[in-house]
């Protein structure tokens, strides 16, 4: 079975541009979360969506949003791109929203903004 | 949430043990504590997971204090695969969805 599948693997963006990122989850699993890691840090959660919904919001700006589709797969949108927009974006993927579910990441898209 | 307090750093040698320190003591009673590691270039994976009581699964153990304000995970034969950062957390059941990672331990295995 395929596993937590993210598109690009990488992107380089200038200051002011705007980004998609984007995440297909494991088969059956309804929740998705992103993630931001910058180089030294541990991951830093962004959004997580459940049923096409938004479940919860880290403290981003609102030029971070995303959205989940039909098929559970994810999109996540970075307007007015900064210098400290640069990180390593990582996606998970979990069977419910709640409770205690093991999440499942995948390899990420690393962003590099110029 | 709940803090964690890990070692910046660990060294081991490879087929030897590693125990990694974790220390949360102020976690609550519904806090499960996570174990998640990860690798190089990779994004993490979980590893192990208790509440309670010590457990055992095909990766690792994980011995939790009686008091629960700390615990151990533990590598019974460090591989140079293991070689990773570990991140220990801890998550509340109910609607708590998001894993809070700290900087975590940096293992580094010498072969």
């Amino acid at each position: 079975d395929a596993g937590v599948t993210q598109s690009p693997t990488h992107l380089i963006k200038t200051r002011g541009q705007q980004v998609t990122l984007r995440c297909s989850p494991i088969s059956g699993h309804k929740s998705v979360s992103w993630y931001q890691q910058v180089l030294g840090q541990g991951p830093q959660f962004i959004f997580q969506y459940y049923e096409k919904e938004e479940r919860g919001r880290g403290n981003f700006p609102d030029r971070f949003s995303a959205r989940q589709f039909p098929n559970y797969s994810s999109e996540l949108n970075v307007n007015a791109l900064l210098l400290g927009d640069s990180a390593l974006y990582l996606c998970a993927s979990s069977l419910t929203s709640g409770g205690n579910p093991l999440q499942f990441f995948g390899p990420g898209t690393r962003l590099t903004v110029l | 949430d709940a803090k964690t307090t890990q070692p910046n750093s660990m060294e081991s040698n490879e087929e030897e043990p590693v125990h990694l320190p974790c220390n949360h003591s102020t976690i609550s009673g519904t806090d499960y504590i996570h174990w998640y590691r990860q690798l190089p270039s990779q994004g993490p994976e979980y590893v192990i997971h208790g509440l309670t009581s010590n457990v055992n699964n095909r990766m690792a153990s994980l011995a939790i204090a009686e008091d629960r304000k700390s615990s151990t995970l533990i590598l019974h034969r460090a591989t140079l695969r293991d070689a990773a950062v570990y991140y220990c957390i801890l998550k509340s059941g109910g609607s708590n969805y998001k894993l809070t990672f700290g900087k975590g331990t940096l293992l580094t295995v010498n072969p």
